[in-house]
């Protein structure tokens, strides 16, 4: 069981915005303004697209915006596109002794 | 940003010790910018944080890992590897050596890890 919740899938129409939502605790979500979210397409290794709750890599479209309100961090994408087809991944820094907690991933489907 | 990529000898056989080396290029492993991490996936699953070293030398580990788990760190060549011992079928994985600063923004390739008895 993964330390972070994410819903297993969201779909979307071209065009359409979607958010996932990444829900933690006190020790690592809502603690730390270190939530981090990552694309990752099949047979591909994860690609950071939000690091620090809302900031965007250089190169990642402006379409993709991260957020935060207590213990929940959220990803939306806006504009959907059908190459944002892909599973997608939170992260945070935990207090806890894991260090790192991940959720259990997002399959997002452009209809 | 620098580059990543996974090496190791192929499949391991159970109760062996799985061996990986995640060579850095692009940028010195010294650098003090980042924690060097391994994270894992198994098969159709989610990401694992498996541990991380900084170029010091010191090390965090999973807990559910820590029995089992040396990362260590090679300045002089630039990279620093994994080892797992006492491997069994639930270590079978897709390895990969990231970055780490509280976020993971490069990432090696992967390489999947067969674990057969």
């Amino acid at each position: 069981q993964s330390a972070l919740t994410q819903p297993a899938s969201v779909s979307g129409s071209p065009g359409q915005s979607i958010t996932i939502s990444c829900t933690g605790t006190s020790s690592d979500v809502g603690g730390y303004n270190y939530v981090s979210w990552y694309q990752q397409h099949p047979g591909t290794a994860p690609k950071l697209i939000i690091y620090d709750v809302s900031n965007r890599p250089s190169g990642v479209s402006n379409r993709f915006s991260g957020s935060k309100s207590g213990n929940t961090a959220s990803l939306t994408i806006s504009g959907l596109q059908a190459e944002d087809e892909a599973d997608y991944y939170c992260s945070s820094f935990t207090s806890s002794s894991t260090l790192v907690a991940f959720g259990g991933g997002t399959k997002l489907t452009v209809l | 940003q620098v580059q990543l990529q996974e090496s190791g000898p192929g499949p391991v056989k159970s109760s062996q010790t799985l061996s990986l080396t995640c060579t850095v290029s692009g940028g010195s492993i010294s650098s003090g910018d980042y924690y060097w991490t391994w994270i894992r996936q198994h098969p159709g699953k989610g990401l694992e944080w498996v541990g991380y070293i900084y170029y010091s030398g010191s090390t965090y580990y999973n807990p559910s890992l820590k029995s089992r788990l040396t990362i260590s760190i090679d300045t002089s060549k630039n990279h620093f590897s994994l080892k797992l011992s006492s491997v069994t079928a639930a270590d079978t994985a897709v390895y990969f050596c990231a970055t780490y600063k509280y976020y993971f923004d490069s990432w090696g390739q992967g390489t999947l890890v067969t674990v057969s008895s």
